[in-house]
């Protein structure tokens, strides 16, 4: 399975600022996906990055306030605008394996705290 | 619309078995996967079922009823190091999975 970073691990963010999350693969991935975990939540699906056009937003998440870059098929940033208290969450990144079921693996995750 | 329900906690006893359920209603099924969360860390993928029936992997069975839309998780031979969360997740298009909100797992002495 591919290998997943993403920087920062966690941050502390005042409110109305924005941060940008980075995520990295080992290998080259066509899909890599967005997620949001709230505090004590499940996964909730943000958008799906696609590489050399615009990502793929699901119901309730729009560009303006999470702005997604795939400049190619190893990377992706996802950013978190103007935050507020809501934001507070952990950001997750995943690729998917199309090898066996298109399983996904994810990255360690970004602790978000806005304040 | 999606619906994925699964127990919100549940508890064992070290070396016992347990099983953790998981109904779903999508409006479409490409495979139903299981995946365990640590706290404070990232989920890793456990099994993945697309036809009924029973998938072994060590001391990890899980089972899917297509239609009955339901699954369930096996865990054997429990260790203090299965505590965590387990998530329940659908596969209802390409690409697309919708997470169940996760049963937290205490494995007791």
């Amino acid at each position: 399975s591919a290998v997943i970073s993403q920087k920062p691990s966690r941050d502390i963010c005042q409110r109305g600022t924005s941060l940008t999350i980075q995520c990295q693969v080992d290998s080259q991935v066509t899909m890599m996906f967005w997620y949001r975990q709230q505090p004590g939540q499940s996964l909730t699906l943000i958008a799906t990055a696609n590489q050399g056009s615009e990502a793929t937003y699901e119901s309730g998440f729009v560009i303006d306030k999470f702005p997604i870059s795939r400049p190619n098929l190893t990377f992706s940033t996802l950013t978190v605008s103007n935050m507020s208290p809501e934001d507070s969450s952990i950001y997750l990144c995943s690729v998917e394996d199309q090898g066996l079921g298109y399983e996904q693996y994810f990255g360690p995750g970004t602790r978000l705290t806005v304040t | 619309g999606q619906n994925i329900d699964q127990p919100t906690e549940m508890t064992a006893t070290e070396g016992a078995i347990v099983q953790i359920n998981c109904t779903y209603q999508t409006s479409g099924f490409n495979g139903l996967f299981w995946y365990q969360q640590h706290a404070g860390e990232a989920p890793t993928f456990l099994s993945y079922n697309v036809l009924d029936g029973l998938e072994e992997k060590g001391r990890f069975s899980s089972f899917l009823s297509r239609s009955k839309g339901y699954s369930y998780l096996l865990l054997k031979e429990l260790q203090m190091k299965d505590s965590a969360s387990y998530l329940c997740a659908v596969s209802s298009g390409y690409s697309t999975l919708t997470f169940g909100k996760g049963t937290m797992l205490l494995v007791s002495p």
